[in-house]
């Protein structure tokens, strides 16, 4: 299996802040790479895909970067409803695997 | 628009069969290009695949579970199901069920998540 690592697992931030999450795959994955973010008590909702592509409807302010073994999340400018928990996820084999995911707190 | 919604006991005991099923609208299952998927969360914790089925019936199981697991799709009721036996209370976990496109291998849908707990 493939594993992935967040870091950090969590995070505290500012309004308006930019922060960035880090996640590491186990093995080269190519760009098959992707971000979520989970309200709690609500299912994960898609932000990023193919490492670098923004899920439609979401703000621009989310970006994501990086390939083979390493990526990142980026949120510009925090708004209050982005201090919640962000999972990344391969898809490059199964068993598809998730980060342990980061929760970011406001400062 | 897309909508996915998990049904099913959300209490099961220990050693039984646990039942899932995912009702899909807003898109034809056979529409093909994407694999319809079961994912899990225990609580507090990480997310789990499970695993997927294409419209075909075509499957892949995660190895942890795949000696328990099955995964069935019926296209006429625009349905897919989870069965997981011989179940333990580790098993205890959120099920989504959730729409895998096969390009790129991300989850763009999911249902709201069913809480399924484990005891006797």
């Amino acid at each position: 299996d493939i594993q992935m690592t967040q870091s950090p697992s969590s995070l505290s931030a500012s309004l308006g802040d930019r922060v960035t999450i880090t996640c590491r795959a186990s093995q080269g994955i190519n760009t098959y790479l992707n971000w979520y973010q989970q309200r709690p008590g609500k299912a994960p909702q898609l932000l990023i895909y193919a490492a670098s592509s923004l899920q439609s409807g979401v703000p621009s302010r989310f970006s994501g970067s990086g390939s083979g073994t390493q990526f990142t999340l980026t949120i510009n400018s925090l708004q209050p409803e982005d201090f919640v928990t962000y999972f990344c996820q391969q898809s490059y084999s199964t068993p598809y695997t998730f980060g342990q995911g980061t929760k970011l707190e406001i400062k | 628009q897309v909508q996915l919604q998990e049904s099913g006991p959300g209490l099961v005991k220990p050693s039984q069969t646990l039942s899932l099923t995912c009702t899909v609208s807003g898109v034809s299952m056979s529409s093909g290009g994407d694999y319809w998927t079961w994912i899990r969360q225990h609580p507090g914790k990480g997310l789990e695949w499970i695993g997927s089925s294409y419209y075909t019936g075509s499957t892949f199981y995660s190895p942890s579970l795949k000696s328990r697991v099955s995964i069935s799709v019926d296209t006429s009721q625009n349905q897919f199901s989870l069965k997981l036996s011989s179940v333990i209370a580790a098993d205890t976990a959120v099920y989504y069920c959730a729409r895998g496109r096969a390009a790129a291998g991300n989850f763009d849908y999911w249902g709201q998540g069913t809480l399924v707990t484990v005891s006797s």
